[in-house]
This record gives C-alpha cells, structure tokens and sequence, in this order.
C-alpha cells in the first residue's frame, strides 16, 4: 500500500526557520517526484514546488511566490523528502501536504498519492 | 494571468446531477490536462479524475470529468450525503512552469 507519512505539527516564531518531513512506504520511492501543497485555514490549495526523481536530475522547481525562502531536498536512501521554510512569516501558517506525483510533463501529471498533512504555526 | 477560475458553491438535493465548472486559459487547460480532487472535510485531498476524464480504481461511475478549450467540467450524478466536499480543479501552467489549482468549489448536498 503506497503510504506518505508526515512528520506532526509545528509552532515556530516569525523570522526562524523550520523543516518537515514526509517519508514514503509501499513504493519505489526514488521513481518519483514529490510535490508539497499547502493550504491555509479556511483556504484552498497552493502550490508550493517540488522535486523530480534522481533519474531526472533531482532538481527542484518552486512557485514564484516561494522561491528563496522555501527549500526542497530529499534522501532516496531514506525514502524522505524534506521542506525547509527560513524566515517564517504569519502567512506561512497552513497545513502542509506532500504529494506522489505521478506523469513528468502537463501531459500526464498528477498527484495521486498525499500525505496527511502537517499543521505549521507561525505566531510568537 | 494564470488563475482557474471555481464557482464558490453549489448544491442539489440526493439523487440529483451537478455540475462543477473551471475555467482556465490557453496556457493551462487548453494546453495541458485536467485533474480534480476532492477534499473531504478535515482530510487531505483525494485524486478524484485525471486526464480530463479518468477515474482511479475505487472512484465510482458516478463521477466524470470532460475538457472543451479553455473549460473543463465535473459531474456527479445520483449525488449523496457523503459526496459533500470541497472539489478542486487543477492544471498544469506552463507560464509558471508548475501546476495550477483552482480556488475550490464547496457541493453541498441538501
């Protein structure tokens, strides 16, 4: 059974930093790219960015609004993905997923496996 | 500008047909496919059609998807109690270079 599990809820003062996690289970994990999607309270789904499988070069891409302060990295070896966000500000605050993305172009994308989410809290 | 467009909300009564638009642009939906995925409350989103009008394993008949030009549109049919979610469209942009939600359309099923 495909499975991404997250690490749990966070609650971080502006301007730190923070990391979380999603470990994947029941496939071959280092096939895959891996997306995160956030969604703040009350709010719909934004893309945050993602990063491609190894055999694609293990490079990220990032929406616009998030490049510089948000990072993506993974380690096969672990079958993790990690999403770093420096300098956290209010607006961070939202329930973070990390999705499979299955497909490699807008011809056949998807997400069709996601996590369970990951509460980010960002007050001091 | 690269937005899908959602109405907010939608209704209709069990048994019944809905509908659920999106409306994008020649950059996202008329250039790429679409997906939808449904977010019931208090759950992380679930792929519910991809590639325009495919449904995974395990998501009833009920549901299709179809895509004309710069539209695309979800059906439900026979609605039920348990269908009330929150349904998002989603392309792929190719002027941002990555995928494109949609703000959500909220069924609600009296």
């Amino acid at each position: 059974e495909v499975q991404l599990a997250q690490s749990g809820g966070i609650l971080e003062q502006p301007g730190r930093s923070l990391k979380i996690s999603c470990t994947g289970s029941g496939f071959n994990f280092g096939d895959f790219a891996i997306n995160w999607v956030r969604q703040a309270p009350g709010k719909g789904l934004e893309w945050v960015g993602f990063i491609r499988s190894q055999t694609y070069g293990g490079t990220t891409d990032y929406a616009a609004s998030m490049r510089g302060r948000f990072s993506i990295s993974r380690d096969d070896s672990k079958t993790t993905v990690y999403l770093q966000i420096k300098g956290l500000k209010s607006e961070d605050t939202a329930v973070y997923y990390c999705t499979r993305m299955s497909g490699t172009s807008g011809y056949d994308w998807a997400f069709d496996y996601w996590g369970q989410g990951t509460l980010v809290t960002v007050s001091a | 500008q690269s937005v899908l467009t959602q109405s907010p909300s939608v209704s209709g009564t069990a048994g019944q047909r809905v509908t659920i638009s999106c409306s994008g642009s020649r950059s996202n939906i008329r250039s790429n496919i679409v997906n939808w995925y449904q977010q019931l409350p208090g759950t992380a989103p679930k792929l519910l059609i991809y590639s325009n009008n495919q449904r995974p394993s395990g998501v009833p008949d009920r549901f299709s998807g179809s895509k004309s030009g710069t539209s695309a549109s979800l059906a439900i049919s026979g609605l039920q109690s348990e269908d009330e979610a929150d349904y998002y469209c989603a392309a792929w942009d190719d002027s941002l270079s990555g995928p494109l939600f949609g703000g959500g359309t909220k069924l609600t099923v009296l």
